[in-house]
């Protein structure tokens, strides 16, 4: 079946500092990746996606490449701010086997805190 | 723009009781989808709906039921509450599989 791993977290930094969250996955077809946020108290929302690979998503200054040959979507961000501690979650959503209602499979979530 | 949101935000509930957890959505999406987060746990997909009067079961769908009567509402139902339940709900909707998928702000349900 599907799955999403990420790294263990949770990850403390200072302000401006590199951030990396890895995330590697196995799936059956191909699918479609996303890294996923959520701020204290909040629903998810979406920070970005690819849909195929060697594809990049990018957003609010954060960014993850579709590697198909590692099965991995390592979340970057060069320079981090305290406004961006959250949970982020890194997931898949696969058409293959019949699953056609785009079913989710998320990583176990990687807490990041900020620190001015 | 509302979005999805939902009803309650909070809910303490005694083992046995049932209750209805409320999820509309005005983007007039067909996907719709019910997850439950547990602590230090990813999301993991309860039940899930294709469009009106089409509901299928998801991962854990033991211990809940859902009803799709219109695209915009996609109630959760509890029958007999359990410990186990105890968990944050998120209801989410789509306009296809493998688009994004936006997120309601949860139900944080206790059951003591």
């Amino acid at each position: 079946g599907n799955s999403v791993t990420q790294m263990e977290g949770p990850v403390t930094l200072s302000e401006e500092a590199f951030l990396t969250i890895n995330c590697t996955y196995t799936a059956t077809g191909y699918p479609s990746l996303f890294w996923y946020v959520q701020y204290p108290g909040e629903g998810l929302q979406l920070l970005l996606k690819a849909t195929k690979a060697d594809d990049k998503g990018s957003n609010k200054g954060f960014e993850a490449t579709y590697r198909k040959e590692t099965t991995s979507f390592h979340l970057e961000k060069g320079s981090v701010q305290v406004s961006d501690s959250a949970v982020y979650f890194c997931a898949l959503s696969d058409l293959a086997g019949g699953t056609s209602y785009g079913k989710l499979t998320f990583g176990q979530g990687t807490i990041l805190t900020v620190h001015p | 723009n509302a979005g999805v949101t939902q009803t309650p935000k909070f809910r303490i509930l005694k083992i046995g009781q049932s209750m209805t957890l409320q999820c509309t959505q005005d983007m007039n999406h067909n996907y719709m989808y019910w997850y439950r987060q547990d602590p230090g746990m990813g999301l993991k997909l309860i039940y899930y709906s294709v469009g009106a009067g089409i509901t299928d079961k998801g991962e854990v769908p033991n211990g809940y039921n859902v009803s799709r009567s219109t695209t915009e509402d996609f109630p959760l139902r509890l029958e007999l509450a359990a410990p186990s339940q105890t968990s944050v709900y998120f209801c989410a909707s789509s306009t296809r599989p493998q688009e994004t998928q936006y997120f309601g702000p949860g139900t944080r349900l206790l059951v003591l």
